[in-house]
């Protein structure tokens, strides 16, 4: 079954560093999604994105977040200048459509922030 | 904006005792999915309900959409240490929104 692959799984940054996450969507899905988990809380939508733009993003997308598709398989999200508070799970996910089909998520990349 | 409550956010049970998570939204929602994530893993789809007073059935898993597609629930029957993990409910809004509401999800703790 096709998966989404994120790397790195693991990422350590030092506070006001710019970090890039990775992530291979599902090939023939349409929408795009970052979401953050801190440690042992819910599930926190960041961004979506379709048809080469940021179709949403929640309030937590600030000027701080960006996301491109530089290639037909690759989808990131930058964080510039990061700060401690955003040590998480960060999860990219694919949909073949919006909110009526179902996400599915890659296995995560944890980002500590020191 | 629109919130999903989930409760309870813990629960112990015996192997062999049922479970049951609730989830409500502050508004009416277009369809709502549940998702399971085992510890240190990532949210995987269940299952989604769209039609007002829906039920389905996974084997022992019985999922229920309310009246008014506003609350929803998850029951488990007999667990088994399999089903230990946090169940999350997440709500789609529709109306052109992209992104689905997660709730806080229940941690389902199993003890043999």
């Amino acid at each position: 079954e096709p998966e989404v692959t994120q790397t790195p799984s693991h990422q350590v940054t030092q506070m006001g560093q710019e970090v890039i996450l990775r992530c291979v969507p599902i090939s023939n899905h349409l929408y795009f999604y970052w979401y953050r988990q801190i440690l042992g809380q819910k599930v926190e939508f960041l961004v979506s994105f379709y048809n080469n733009e940021i179709s949403e993003k929640s309030e937590i997308f600030d000027d701080q977040f960006s996301v491109e598709r530089p290639d037909g398989s690759n989808f990131t999200l930058k964080i510039r200048s990061t700060k401690l508070e955003d040590s998480a799970m960060y999860f990219c996910a694919s949909s073949q459509d919006r909110g009526d089909s179902p996400l599915h998520f890659g296995n995560g990349t944890r980002l500590t922030v020191t | 904006g629109q919130q999903v409550m989930q409760i309870p956010q813990y629960q112990h049970v015996q192997e062999g005792e049922d479970f049951t998570t609730y989830c409500n939204s502050s508004t009416t929602l277009s369809n709502i999915q549940w998702y399971k994530q085992r510890p240190g893993g990532h949210p995987v789809f269940l299952i989604q309900l769209v039609k007002s007073g829906e039920v389905k059935k996974q084997k022992r898993l019985t999922f229920q959409f309310g009246e008014a597609k506003k609350n929803s629930s998850l029951h488990i029957t007999a667990t088994q240490t399999t089903d230990v993990g946090t169940y999350f409910c997440a709500g789609y809004s529709g109306g052109g929104a992209d992104g689905l509401t997660f709730g806080k999800g229940t941690h389902l703790i199993i003890q043999p």
